[in-house]
């Protein structure tokens, strides 16, 4: 069964491009959550989404960050424009159902650099 | 809101050694609680969880972790540790009130030959 699946892998841009970052859920499953991972700030939780509507976007640092789910089977990240500080590795990941007790499965994540 | 605290930013130690994480926890409701570990360029991967029942919970590769309701905290354990076992290693807590989980800043688990 394939887990988590995110692209690209790797993504290297100058500041002021555009970047998207994809994933893909495990099929099934209802909750999926977007996170950034930096040595100074750690894990965050930028916006998480039940049933393909998002409920907490509380994370997004600022409007430059934008999420989407348009379906059960595929999620957006996108930061237009790109800045050197959002350099950092972008996690996706999913759980079945939406209980808070269920576990989380993440991806591989994107490790995007802003030049 | 529910949060976590990881006391230790990394743990040293040497092949076959015991070693203990440790994580504190605050929230003002029942908690569920996790440890998950990532190894080097790669995702989390979820170690073990406490739900409820049993406050002692197994998990993969060994570890175990101990739920302390009246201290509020849940240390992560291995008595004996390997070289594999390098890695950073986050602790985790989900509440009712709270539909996401919220993440500890991480041990950085080094063991040395």
């Amino acid at each position: 069964d394939a887990g988590v699946i995110q692209s690209p892998r790797h993504e290297v841009t100058e500041m002021g491009q555009e970047v998207t970052l994809r994933c893909k859920p495990i099929s099934g499953h209802n909750s999926l959550f977007w996170y950034r991972q930096t040595m100074m700030r750690g894990l965050e939780l930028l916006i998480y989404f039940n049933n393909n509507v998002p409920i907490d976007d509380s994370g997004m640092p600022e409007d430059r960050f934008s999420a989407k789910m348009p379906n059960a089977s595929f999620s957006t990240l996108k930061i237009q424009p790109s800045e050197p500080r959002d350099s950092a590795v972008y996690f996706c990941a999913s759980r079945y159902g939406t209980a808070y007790q269920e576990t989380q499965y993440f991806g591989p994540g994107t490790r995007l650099l802003v030049l | 809101a529910q949060s976590v605290t990881q006391l230790d930013s990394q743990v040293p130690v040497f092949e076959e050694a015991p070693v203990e994480l440790r994580c504190n926890y605050s929230s003002s409701v029942s908690v569920y609680l996790f440890w998950y570990v990532q190894y080097p360029n790669q995702g989390l991967q979820l170690l073990l969880k406490y739900l409820s029942g049993s406050t002692l919970v197994k998990g993969i590769n060994g570890f175990e972790a101990e739920f302390n309701k009246s201290q509020t905290s849940f240390h992560l354990r291995k008595p004996s540790v390997h070289i594999s076992d390098t890695a950073e290693y986050f602790c985790a807590v989900s509440d009712r009130y709270n539909n996401d989980m919220r993440f500890g800043a991480g041990t950085r688990l080094t063991v040395k030959p």
